[in-house]
């Protein structure tokens, strides 16, 4: 049974652009969460999905979005990046209000 | 904002040795703790998963103990080795009335340990 797994590994992007990361959850899994560590923090809660609805956003702005997909997979998409974006964006897949097991993140890196 | 502390950030150990950290949380609101390992560029790995006060638990060398009352959980590793090296996360769980379960991350106590 395959864990959460993220893709892509790396990716360096240019001020002002877009990107857009991906996840696919844990088997059987219903809810996708996404986090950004930035260098010498802790994970940060950017949002949740379920349902294909967004369930609840932490403190990010709304160049931050995201997208479930009915196989429960999901996208977090940020436009027009900031040099402070760069970041380990990680996503957690759980049952809805259980524990989040984590994908090994995807380094972002805006330059 | 919601303050959850971790210390120490960082330590070098000797293989063999005893080590603790803590991390602290709200005494508020409380759901669960929970103990991630982390190693580089691999997922975060749960420990444990503590929702009682006074909870103890323990896998192999590493056990953790919760007080949710003071708001702080002590996570211990006994004879420490070099597969222990990674970052340790705690992270705090919400109550679930609050409508929310995201977790509040720690930054974190990287542990290094020496041959």
């Amino acid at each position: 049974d395959a864990g959460v797994t993220q893709s892509p590994t790396h990716l360096i992007k240019t001020r002002g652009q877009q990107v857009t990361l991906r996840c696919s959850p844990k088997s059987g899994h219903d809810t996708v969460s996404w986090y950004q560590q930035a260098l010498g923090q802790g994970p940060q809660f950017i949002f949740q999905y379920y349902e294909e609805e967004e369930r609840q956003r932490g403190n990010f702005p709304d160049r931050f979005s995201g997208h479930q997909f009915p196989n429960y997979s999901s996208e977090l998409n940020v436009n027009a990046l900031l040099l402070g974006d760069s970041a380990l964006y990680l996503c957690a897949s759980s049952l809805l209000g259980s524990e989040q097991y984590f994908g090994p993140g995807t380094r972002l890196t805006v330059t | 904002i919601l303050n959850v502390e971790q210390s120490p950030q960082s330590l070098h150990v000797q293989e063999g040795d005893s080590t603790n950290f803590t991390c602290s949380f709200p005494s508020s609101n409380f759901y669960a703790l929970h103990w991630y390992r982390w190693e580089t560029a691999k997922s975060p790995e749960a420990l444990f998963v503590m929702t009682l006060n006074g909870d103890e638990k323990k896998k192999g060398r590493i056990s953790a103990t919760l007080n949710t009352k003071e708001g702080y959980s002590y996570l211990y590793i006994k004879g420490s080795q070099p597969e222990d090296s990674a970052t340790y996360l705690c992270a705090f769980d919400r109550d679930r009335q609050t409508g929310a379960n995201n977790l509040f991350f720690g930054t974190g106590t990287r542990l290094t340990v020496i041959p």
